[in-house]
């Protein structure tokens, strides 16, 4: 069974660019989850889809961050400008629907932010 | 939403027995206990869940003793590989849960 895949795994730009990070869940994953991991920290939530419809994204800074899920299967996040702060890997999960609480992760992007 | 604490790094020795104790002194009613290994350059990976005494699958046991307020997550003769950090979540474990990450314990195993 094929698993989360992302794209790029490396990204590193200069503050106040913009960055998209892919994501494709594993076939017939419902809900789909973006999560921030800064070095030396757990993986902090970001934003929740079920199908592609936004579930919470009580966590997302929603004046530079943005993502969507059209059609229910592959989602973008884009960062939009870019801070130093935004150094961090980006994990996108997914699972099957009623089952939160087993989340399969992708090996995310680092971003590198200059 | 139940905090938890655990140690922030353990040492341990191939063949070994590795315990990991975490404590939810506010873990409510509702909540089960959840346990995620991350490897470097990876995403973390579900290991164990269990809501009370003991679970046991393949890969590790979890022991929650009856007031909930701590577990254990028992990992059998460890080898190299299991070098990792281990996230204690405790969640809702239902449809509607959302997972918080703390900190995470790293383990070293060394030959």
């Amino acid at each position: 069974e094929a698993g989360v895949a992302q794209s790029p795994r490396y990204k590193i730009i200069e503050k106040r660019q913009s960055v998209a990070f892919w994501c494709n869940p594993i076939s017939g994953h419902a809900t789909l989850y973006w999560y921030q991991q800064i070095l030396g920290q757990g993986p902090k939530l970001l934003i929740q889809f079920q199908n592609n419809g936004v579930v919470d994204d009580s966590q997302l800074p929603k004046d530079r961050f943005s993502a969507e899920r059209l059609k229910g299967v592959d989602s973008t996040l884009k960062i939009q400008p870019a801070k130093l702060e935004d150094s961090a890997v980006y994990l996108c999960a997914s699972n099957l629907a009623g089952v939160n609480y087993e989340q399969y992760f992708g090996p995310g992007t680092r971003l590198t932010v200059t | 939403l139940a905090k938890t604490t655990q140690p922030i790094s353990m040492d341990s020795y191939e063949g070994q027995e590795v315990n990991i104790t975490c404590s939810h002194n506010n873990i409510a009613t509702n909540d089960y206990i959840t346990w995620y290994q991350q490897f470097p350059s990876q995403g973390p990976r579900f290991i164990i869940q269990g809501y009370k005494t003991k679970v046991t699958n393949e890969v590790a046991s979890l022991f929650i003793p009856a007031d909930r307020k701590s577990s254990t997550l028992s990992l059998p003769r460890v080898s190299l590989s299991d070098t990792a950090v281990y996230y204690c979540l405790v969640d809702r474990g239902t449809s509607y849960g959302k997972l918080t990450f703390g900190q995470g314990t790293i383990l070293t195993v060394h030959p």
